[in-house]
């Protein structure tokens, strides 16, 4: 079983900072890389996928690779108290399934 | 373009009972899967329909667990004999044909909280 490593936090940031999360990944051939966002009691919903080398930005949200390093991180910039949940890391293994993180736990102070 | 959504939301039954949930993909996605979470976990995968096809199972789902994607559009998971350790959230997901844009990223339905008494 392929592995994704998360920090289960809680990653605690005040209310316009940066909150940063990380995961690291055991298969070198992964190619597709996600981070899911989960509130307390509901499914994961996507906030975004990154496949290549480097930086992908969507609005505040910025997802790094290093593929070399086996690494995928999740940047939040200007963080609010609405973005206090879990955040999961999956990576798509060959095939279809993903395989997800335990997740880190975000909290925004306001 | 209306999501997925499960059926029933939350279920609870009695240790012994059989259950069984149903999910419906985003139209025109022609993948569909399976997940399971427990508190505190991410989601673990259980299976994969391309189209009415099942193409992969997880060593995860016994032999009480079974899938059916009869014509390639809704899914059931039927859970036979429940037990208590299958208490979990129940995770249904789609995505479309690889190839397409963002044929790789899958959307999940609100899922189907189960306890087994």
């Amino acid at each position: 079983q392929k592995e994704v490593e998360q920090n289960s936090g809680p990653l605690s940031v005040p209310e316009g900072a940066i909150a940063s999360l990380n995961c690291t990944y055991s298969d070198r051939g992964s190619q597709s890389f996600f981070w899911y966002r989960q509130y307390s009691g509901k499914s994961p919903e996507l906030i975004m996928f990154i496949y290549s080398n480097g930086d992908k930005e969507d609005g505040r949200f910025t997802a790094q690779l290093n593929k070399a390093s086996q690494y995928v991180s999740l940047l939040i910039r200007d963080s609010q108290p609405s973005d206090s949940a879990t955040y999961l890391c999956a990576v798509k293994e060959y095939g279809n399934k993903l395989v997800f993180g335990a997740g880190t736990i975000l909290r925004v102070k306001s | 373009d209306t999501g997925v959504s499960q059926d029933p939301r939350h279920k609870i039954t009695k240790r012994g009972q059989n259950v069984t949930f149903r999910c419906d993909p985003i139209s025109e996605h022609n993948r569909l899967y399976w997940y399971r979470q427990t508190l505190g976990q991410g989601p673990e995968f259980l299976t994969y329909f391309q189209n009415e096809a099942q193409l992969e199972k997880s060593r995860l789902l016994s032999d009480r667990f079974s899938a059916e994607r009869p014509k390639g559009s809704f899914s059931t998971l039927e859970i036979q004999r429940t037990e208590q350790g299958d208490s979990a959230m129940y995770l249904c997901a789609s995505s479309s044909r690889p190839g397409t844009p963002n044929g790789d990223t899958q959307y999940f339905g609100p899922g189907t909280r189960l306890t087994v008494l």
